[in-house]
């Protein structure tokens, strides 16, 4: 049973859209949700975080919120740049550590 | 700053053979991870080290895996005998606090 999960695979943006990619979790008992973007060959990077005591994080053209009662998280990238076009997982941690299957995000310029 | 470093980057193997990964965190970091992904799925935790001390290792599978970290800084994955599941990327990952910070992985195939 998946404690993170990612529903779509895959996503496509127009450059200088609004790209948006979620994530549901089913354990409460977390300390931090990361986003973390992966070119092909390389590790993941670590992108952003929400700790779970706030509802949204704010670092540039990247937002992240985080609604408890769903237990749902999504990642907003304002705007859109081609550049971004990358695998994106979220992942939990805490006393768990878990990813989900991750998004293939392109940004079609 | 010097990155979370691995090697191999990759490694192909028999069956049957035994084959180690390597892995030096970032200095400083006394949390050590090794994660197994698989094609199409994300990062899965195998065992995770404070210091030298393995806290977490519930979903390494004994039988034919180990791992060590000799004195809390680089740590060496081990399987033996791999098999044709084993074939996979193998990440390392070190932290301060809860940001982790990845390695390239190495990419294993077993034929």
């Amino acid at each position: 049973d998946q404690q993170v999960k990612q529903n779509s695979p895959s996503l496509s943006v127009q450059e200088g859209r609004i790209s948006i990619l979620n994530c549901d979790y089913t354990n409460s008992m977390f300390d931090y949700f990361l986003w973390y973007k992966k070119y092909p060959a390389e590790g993941p990077t670590f992108l952003i975080s929400i700790s779970s005591i706030k509802d949204k994080n704010e670092d540039g053209r990247f937002t992240v919120f985080l609604n408890k009662s769903a237990k749902h998280l999504s990642l907003h990238i304002v705007p859109s740049q081609p550049g971004d076009s990358a695998v994106y997982f979220c992942g939990e941690t805490g006393n768990q550590f878990y990813f989900g299957t991750g998004t293939s995000l392109t940004v079609i310029p | 700053e010097a990155g979370v470093v691995q090697s191999p980057r990759y490694k192909i193997i028999e069956k049957k053979q035994p084959v180690a990964f390597w892995c030096n965190p970032i200095s400083g970091h006394n949390t050590l991870y090794w994660y197994r992904q698989n094609l199409g799925q994300g990062p899965e935790l195998l065992i995770r080290y404070e210091n030298e001390e393995a806290v977490d290792d519930s979903q390494l599978p004994k039988d034919r895996f180990s791992a060590e970290r000799l004195k809390g800084v680089d740590s060496t994955l081990k399987i033996q005998p791999a098999e044709l599941g084993d074939s996979a990327v193998y990440l390392c990952a070190s932290s301060l606090g809860y940001e982790q910070y990845f390695g390239p992985g190495t990419r294993l195939t077993v034929t």
